[in-house]
């Protein structure tokens, strides 16, 4: 089993849905998570951190659910500049970067 | 401006032949680390440098060479030993190591085999 694993894309979208990306993770011991956003062939940015509460950024939500180790993300009202891979990252209590294969966004018109 | 370079953009390699990577940062970052993305799948670690002067294999390592004699500089090297080298190479720069929230990525390689 991999240690992160990520919705398979790519999503489909019109504008203006709302689209939730899912990742689970198999350690339980796990420190921190974050969502990473990748344009094709470009560098990977830090789109959020999760945090357990849960935590909003304009129309992104991530969410986190330690019990069941998952990990959400959620776009609200989807523009045509999403369109991106989405990378789920896991820290694990090593400290190292565990990064999922990423789900591929595309928003049509 | 502060930031992580990496040259060249596209590189290509002959069968047998060994290539460098250039990874450099202006960032006075202490920790660097090379980053493996194939189609289709997430990152995989193959170096990573705490220090200068230090640095430990990650999860891929086999075929591939580093060194950290500046604090700027983390150059990686593909051997003749990697037998699928093609793939996107990411260098990576932060502060603390592993530090997530303040991972600075450079730009890429794209390497591939003539």
């Amino acid at each position: 089993r991999k240690e992160v694993e990520q919705d398979p894309g790519p999503f489909n979208v019109p504008e203006g849905a709302t689209v939730a990306f899912n990742c689970t993770y198999s350690n339980s011991a796990s420190q921190s998570f974050f969502w990473y956003r990748q344009d094709c062939r470009k560098e990977p940015k830090l789109l959020m951190s999760v945090y357990s509460s849960g935590n909003e950024d304009g129309r992104f939500t991530a969410q986190l659910n330690r019990a069941s180790q998952y990990i959400s993300l959620l776009i609200r009202d989807s523009k045509l500049s999403d369109s991106a891979t989405y990378l789920c990252v896991v820290k694990n209590q090593g400290g190292k970067l565990i990064f999922g294969q990423g789900t591929e966004l595309s928003v049509k018109p | 401006d502060g930031g992580i370079t990496q040259s060249p953009k596209y590189l290509f390699r002959k069968e047998g032949q060994n290539v460098t990577l250039s990874c450099e940062q202006n960032l006075n970052h202490d920790a660097m680390y090379w980053y493996r993305q194939d189609p289709g799948q997430g990152l995989r670690l193959i170096y990573y440098s705490q220090i200068v002067n230090d640095f430990q294999k990650g999860d891929i390592a086999e075929g591939y060479s580093v060194s950290r004699e500046k604090k700027e500089s983390f150059p990686l090297t593909v051997t003749s030993a990697q037998k699928n080298p093609t793939a996107f190479y990411l260098c990576a720069s932060s502060m603390v190591s592993w530090d997530s929230e303040k991972l600075f990525f450079g730009s890429g390689t794209q390497l591939s085999v003539l």
